[in-house]
């Protein structure tokens, strides 16, 4: 059982359209949260980071963390075609000192 | 330009060739991480360092592969006798505090073996 799991998609939304991505984790010890966006060829780039439960907003973006149920989620808001790309999720363990990757969801947004 | 600064973006090698990668941490950062990854598939760990000392390394990270952060500044990260399983995307990324602040990544090196 992968530590981190998303599903791989693709996640078609029309623009101006509500994008939900989910990841699941399986260390119940985890205590940061990540997600980040990479474009095709591109590395990846930091977008969110969530540490409670609760929500957390940025802009378009809103994380959800559910540790009891170990589900963090992101919603991308007034979807756009530029938000067209994969989402991974990072998640931090105990210590701290290292992320496990979710195999990315990938998003497509239609004009 | 500060961000993590990779070198080369693009190495083709022949199998069984050594091949070396740079790594440029943002200066004020004393932790530096690898990780691989495929067409795909999620980064996945290869190796961590804090300062000079290397701290984790990955079932992955076979004895043909080797890191170093020579006084805590730059890493390299080698590979030997190259396969065409080694064709991947290497990343390389630094953070001040994992927990915090995650990671920022470099452009990536990305490794084809014919």
């Amino acid at each position: 059982q992968k530590e981190v799991e998303q599903n791989s998609g693709p996640l078609s939304v029309p623009e101006g359209a509500i994008a939900s991505l989910n990841c699941t984790y399986s260390d119940r010890g985890s205590q940061s949260f990540f997600w980040y966006r990479q474009y095709s060829g591109k590395s990846p780039e930091l977008i969110m980071s969530i540490y409670s439960n609760g929500d957390k907003e940025d802009g378009r973006f809103t994380a959800q963390l559910n540790k009891a149920s170990q589900y963090v989620s992101l919603l991308i808001r007034d979807s756009q075609p530029s938000d067209s790309a994969t989402y991974l999720c990072a998640v931090g363990g105990n210590a701290g000192n290292m992320l496990t990757f979710g195999g990315g969801t990938r998003l497509m947004v239609k004009p | 330009d500060t961000g993590v600064s990779q070198n080369p973006r693009h190495k083709i090698t022949k199998r069984g060739q050594n091949v070396t990668f740079r790594c440029d941490p943002i200066s004020e950062h004393n932790r530096l991480y690898w990780y691989r990854q495929t067409l795909g598939q999620g980064p996945e760990f290869l190796t961590y360092f804090q300062n000079e000392a290397q701290l984790e390394k990955s079932r992955l990270l076979s004895d043909r592969f080797s890191a170093e952060r020579p006084k805590g500044s730059f890493s390299t990260l080698e590979i030997q006798r190259t396969e065409q399983g080694d064709s991947a995307m290497y990343l390389c990324a630094s953070s001040p505090r994992t927990r915090l602040y995650g990671y920022t990544f470099g452009s990536g090196t990305r490794l084809t073996v014919v």
